[in-house]
């Protein structure tokens, strides 16, 4: 039974170009969660997706940002026009249902870096 | 803002018992409280969680104080493969999103 896969697992950009994180949640999952996270932080939230619907995007930043997760396919994050500021691992999580006490499975991330 | 509280980093040796401790004085009576870990370059790994009472696991025990404003995180045995940043983390009202602050950085001595 896979895991959390999350591709690429390192992304280079240069600003002002597009970067697309993509995350595919365990079987039988239909609740993924975005993170990002800085050099020796915490993981923050951005954005939590059940199947074609966005439930709380109140941790994402306004403009540039956007994540979906349609009916096929894997979750998408995408980032327009990258500045050096969201150079950062991002990590996907996946739940079986809303996450309350049950736990998030975690994929290994995406490092992105932003030139 | 985080809702817990850890040391930065902690060091123990090989095969000795490790005990992290998280404050968490601000809690409300229904918030259950999950331990992470992350090893280096990887997601984070669930660990434990309760909500009062003291759990066991094959990972980990979790101690969680009578008032519930801290808990402690038990390896019974720890290896070099438990050297991580361990999180404590409490959800916010919503339920899902959970809260980290930057955790205890575990060091292991062999």
């Amino acid at each position: 039974n896979a895991g959390v896969m999350q591709n690429p697992r390192h992304l280079v950009r240069r600003r002002g170009q597009e970067a697309r994180l993509r995350c595919s949640p365990m079987k039988g999952h239909s609740h993924v969660y975005w993170y990002r996270q800085l050099p020796e932080e915490g993981l923050k939230f951005m954005v939590y997706l059940q199947k074609e619907n966005i439930i709380d995007e109140s941790g994402m930043p306004k403009e540039r940002f956007s994540a979906e997760f349609p009916k096929e396919g894997p979750s998408i994050l995408r980032i327009q026009q990258v500045v050096r500021g969201d150079s950062a691992a991002y990590f996907c999580a996946s739940s079986p249902i809303r996450q309350g006490n049950n736990e998030q499975f975690f994929g290994p991330g995406t490092r992105l870096t932003v030139l | 803002d985080a809702k817990t509280t850890q040391p930065n980093s902690m060091e123990s040796n090989e095969e000795e018992p490790v005990h992290l401790p998280c404050n968490h004085s601000t809690i409300s009576g229904t918030d259950y409280i999950h331990w992470y870990r992350q090893l280096p370059s990887q997601g984070p790994e669930y660990v434990i969680h309760g909500l009062t009472s003291n759990v066991n696991n094959r990972m980990a025990s979790l101690a969680i104080a009578e008032d519930r404003k801290s808990s402690t995180l038990i390896l019974h045995r720890a290896t070099l493969r438990d050297a991580a940043v361990y999180y404590c983390i409490l959800p916010m009202d919503s339920n899902y999103q959970l809260i980290w602050g930057a955790g205890t950085k575990l060091i292991i001595k062999p």
